[in-house]
């Protein structure tokens, strides 16, 4: 079926250590992956993405890694701060999906000072 | 940096009666979507337009809710005859170009209460 889902719904980290969110999908047609992250009261604010060809990207403190094999996502924070508290999302867009995303559940990022 | 904005940000509204939620979305930007979230639960797509046409909708976007670009900027997202299940958080949002691989750009959403 067409899921995007979440392992963990709710992640607590000490300020300074780094931060692993995943995500599980279910759609082997889905070729392009985004992570959101959402605070409270606004809308998704764009992290990063990639492409089913790619196995890892890397942003400023962010990484995303793709296994196709086992259909998992993961967002990697470096250096997680108080201001990365927030909810974060994957999402998936299925070939020739129109820009279509399918949202996961969402992940609470708790970052303690 | 070129924004999604929406208005309102909040509207209360009686049930039965008709709501628009208006949206400019980035200048040069060419797709235009509608999502909504219902307190708690994750985003869901409702609608997607390109070239004056609606391009994708979700079950979820029945003969109730309408997308219309009155204007060279706006998008808006009307529904007809509001029900207390229509309560949620609607998110504009826009990209520059379709497919895969362009980024979606959202608004700060606009919280409709359905009482």
């Amino acid at each position: 079926g067409e899921s995007v889902g979440l392992h963990l719904p709710t992640l607590s980290v000490q300020e300074g250590d780094n931060s692993i969110i995943n995500c599980a999908y279910s759609n082997s047609a889905s070729d392009y992956f985004i992570w959101y992250k959402q605070e409270s009261g606004k809308g998704p604010q764009f992290i990063i993405d990639i492409r089913s060809n790619m196995d890892k990207r890397q942003g400023q403190r962010v990484t995303v890694l793709l296994n196709k094999t086992v259909k998992h996502l993961s967002l990697q924070i470096a250096a997680t701060q108080p201001g990365d508290s927030a909810v974060y999302f994957c999402a998936e867009i299925f070939s020739g999906g129109y820009n279509k995303l399918i949202f996961g559940a969402g992940t609470r990022l708790a970052v303690h000072p | 940096e070129p924004e999604v904005t929406q208005t309102p940000s909040h509207q209360v509204t009686q049930m039965g009666q008709e709501v628009i939620l208006r949206c400019v979305p980035i200048s040069n930007h060419l797709y235009f979507y509608w999502y909504r979230q219902i307190l708690g639960q994750k985003v869901e797509f409702l609608v997607s337009f390109y070239n004056n046409e609606i391009s994708e909708k979700s079950e979820i976007f029945d003969d109730q809710f309408s997308v219309e670009r009155p204007d060279g900027s706006n998008f808006t997202l009307k529904i007809r005859s509001t029900k207390l299940e229509d309560s949620a958080m609607y998110f504009c949002a826009s990209s520059a170009t379709g497919g895969s691989g362009n980024t979606i750009y959202f608004g700060e959403g606009s919280w409709l209460t359905v009482v």
